[in-house]
């Protein structure tokens, strides 16, 4: 068990520009969540799939925000044009709750600044 | 609205002392109730979750938790905080009742805490 894996870990980007960040989960979980975390405030849920399937997207995100998990492993978070109001710690988690309920088990985290 | 409340943005602790930090929830139904830690540069690390049973909890780092329903709270306690205890902690609820897959956690806006020598 080697843990959630984010890459990058931190990206700056000029506004307008597109972005694409990676999550790979603890290979047993079916289970991949996306949560944006800004400057003092806790974690706010984005999208979660269970596989390959985008189950639940909140309104938080936005037309500009695509998430994939194309062969139930790994996911990306593409944003695209950039705004500054996008800079934030985006936190990727993985559970399957067969094994671990509801536990989630998250990643580092990669920190965008939109400059 | 579902929601988890943590009314101390930041709490100083003495090392050596006890530790309580609160957490109270507002939801339909008894959620499931976490308490994370982060510290800088860190991932959130689970330190105890409540899903139903005995309502005093132990967790991991000598952390304990006790639910009050009919306080709608979740706190975390520690007897005695040690230097490498500072960091943020954040309460999550999630409602496993509520159906249609909805599944993200829902997060307090975290408590500060400071180790004072």
């Amino acid at each position: 068990d080697t843990g959630v894996s984010q890459d990058p870990r931190h990206k700056i980007t000029k506004r307008g520009q597109n972005v694409t960040f990676r999550c790979d989960p603890i290979s047993e979980h079916n289970r991949l969540y996306w949560y944006r975390q800004t400057l003092g405030q806790g974690p706010e849920f984005l999208t979660y799939f269970q596989n390959e399937a985008q189950l639940e997207k909140s309104r938080l995100l936005s037309d500009r925000f695509s998430a994939e998990r194309p062969k139930g492993s790994f996911s990306t978070l593409e944003i695209q044009r950039t705004e500054q109001g996008d800079s934030a710690m985006y936190l990727c988690a993985s559970s399957d709750r067969d094994r671990v309920g509801y536990e989630q088990y998250f990643g580092p985290g990669t920190r965008l600044t939109v400059t | 609205a579902q929601s988890v409340t943590q009314p101390d943005i930041h709490i100083t602790v003495s090392e050596g002392a006890s530790l309580e930090l609160r957490c109270n929830y507002s939801y339909g139904a008894t959620p499931y109730l976490f308490w994370y830690v982060q510290s800088p540069g860190q991932g959130l690390q689970l330190l105890l979750k409540y899903f139903s049973g005995d309502t005093l909890v132990q967790g991991i780092k000598g952390f304990e938790a006790e639910f009050k329903r009919s306080q709608s709270s979740f706190n975390l306690r520690k007897p005695s905080v040690h230097w490498s205890d500072a960091a943020e902690y954040f309460c999550a609820a999630v409602n496993p009742f509520s159906g249609g897959g909805a599944d993200g956690l829902t997060f307090g806006k975290g408590t500060h805490l400071i180790i004072q020598p």
